[in-house]
Order: structure tokens, then C-alpha cells, then sequence
């Protein structure tokens, strides 16, 4: 089974150099979640869009922007990048009250893109 | 807000023996669903079980089963037949049913032991 596709999967950035995260849903998934993992943590949410529509917003910095395109990818803008923001990154999505092929109301992970601030 | 507690930073199961893994959350919503998801150390999360608040069975998938108690806000996964490739970390989590955004708890790292 089709599942989430991260690129890239590793990022190495300097001190206030900005990154672009993508994020490619399942298929037929309409809703894209973005998670901050840091090391030894849990995720902490930090935005997600349904139908290309920022739906919430969690503990984003106002240094990262993040957009849903027409085919449904995501893109998480990061910039002005500090120590502190190096992480795995998680996109997630999950499908339609249809189900799309999958659980209803249920997201589905990516491999996550372990991004490294130097 | 809600909040997810897992006091067992730790476990360790001889393999073919059964765990429980333990999880409380906080809430005062009715409606939500709880999940249960499987970091092993390649950092991937996997989806293990989910759980509908509203139904009163408790959800299993194969090895994996929970005992979910709504009036004591409890939510713990037991592990039958416990293999090799389920050492990983565990993670417990909620979700309301009107908001999207998942609550982790902080995690139990579950070793098996050959």
C-alpha cells in the first residue's frame, strides 16, 4: 500500500540558512499534518490543512510557513533556522470520512525528514 | 486542554511472554478517539490500534489489544505473544473528535529480552 512520501530525508542547515520540507499524502488522503519531534520527545503538532485550507494551528513558530497545494502535497517552509529547530519533522495524513482505502480519522505517518542545525 | 500520561518511561518483556503498556488521559469531551502508535528505532511511526470512545469494545488487531476504561480515563495496550520486532517505543495518543491535531504522551520504551 501506497504511504506518505517525505523529502528529504535528511537536511543539514546552517544557523539562520532557511529549509523546505515536502510532503506527499496517500492518495486520496484530503488532510496533511505536520509534527516536531525533538530528540528524546514526543511529536508536537504544529499546523495542518485540509482541502488546501490551513484547518489548525499548534505550536508553530512565525518562522515557519507551511502550505497544501492542488495535488494535495504540503510544503513546510522554515526559516531564519536556529540550533533548537534541529528535529525529525513527521507529515502525516489521513483520508475523507469515506475512508479512501484507509480508517477514517486516523493519521497515517511518514518516515519523518531528520533536519540538523549547525 | 487535553493531556496524555504514560508513567512508565520503561518496560522490558521476556519475548513470547504478554506486557501491558499503561496510559491515562485527561479530557473532558465525550467524544474522541485514542490510538496507540509504535516508534521502533528507525523513528518511523506505525499506526498499532485505534479506539473509538463511543464504542464500548475494546479494539484489537492480532497480537495487540487494548483495555480502554472511559470512566477511569484509561487506555492501555497489552502485547500477546511478545516478538523481537516489537521493541520499539510506544506512544499513546489522543485525538478529539472535533479538533485534528493528535496529543502524544511522552512514551515507553519496550525491550524484549530473548
Amino acid at each position: 500500500a501506497a504511504g506518505v512520501i517525505q523529502s528529504p530525508r535528511h537536511l543539514i542547515k546552517e544557523k539562520r540558512e532557511t529549509a523546505t520540507l515536502k510532503c506527499y499524502p496517500i492518495p486520496r488522503h484530503d488532510t496533511v499534518y505536520w509534527y516536531q519531534q525533538g530528540p528524546g520527545q514526543d511529536p508536537q503538532f504544529l499546523i495542518s490543512f485540509y482541502e488546501k485550507m490551513q484547518s489548525d494551528k499548534g505550536s508553530i513558530p512565525d518562522r515557519f510557513s507551511a502550505q497544501q497545494f492542488s495535488d494535495y502535497h504540503s510544503e513546510l517552509n522554515m526559516s531564519s533556522l536556529e540550533l533548537g529547530d534541529s528535529a525529525l519533522y513527521f507529515c502525516a495524513s489521513s483520508s475523507p470520512p469515506s475512508g479512501g482505502g484507509s480508517k477514517p480519522d486516523t493519521q497515517y505517518f511518514g518516515p519523518g525528514t531528520r533536519l540538523t542545525v549547525l | 486542554a487535553q493531556t496524555v500520561t504514560q508513567s512508565q518511561p520503561e518496560m522490558s518483556v521476556q519475548e513470547a511472554e504478554t506486557v501491558t503498556l499503561s496510559c491515562t488521559y485527561d479530557t473532558s469531551e465525550s467524544d474522541y478517539y485514542l490510538f496507540w502508535y509504535k516508534q521502533p528505532p528507525s523513528r518511523q511511526m506505525i499506526l498499532v490500534i485505534r479506539q473509538e470512545a463511543y464504542k464500548q469494545q475494546n479494539a484489537t488487531e492480532n497480537r495487540f489489544s487494548v483495555n480502554f476504561q472511559k470512566a477511569a480515563k484509561s487506555f492501555s495496550l497489552k502485547i500477546s505473544d511478545s516478538q523481537l520486532g516489537d521493541a520499539a517505543m510506544y506512544f499513546c495518543a489522543y485525538r478529539s473528535f472535533g479538533n485534528e491535531k493528535l496529543t502524544f504522551g511522552t512514551g515507553t520504551r519496550l525491550t524484549i529480552i530473548p
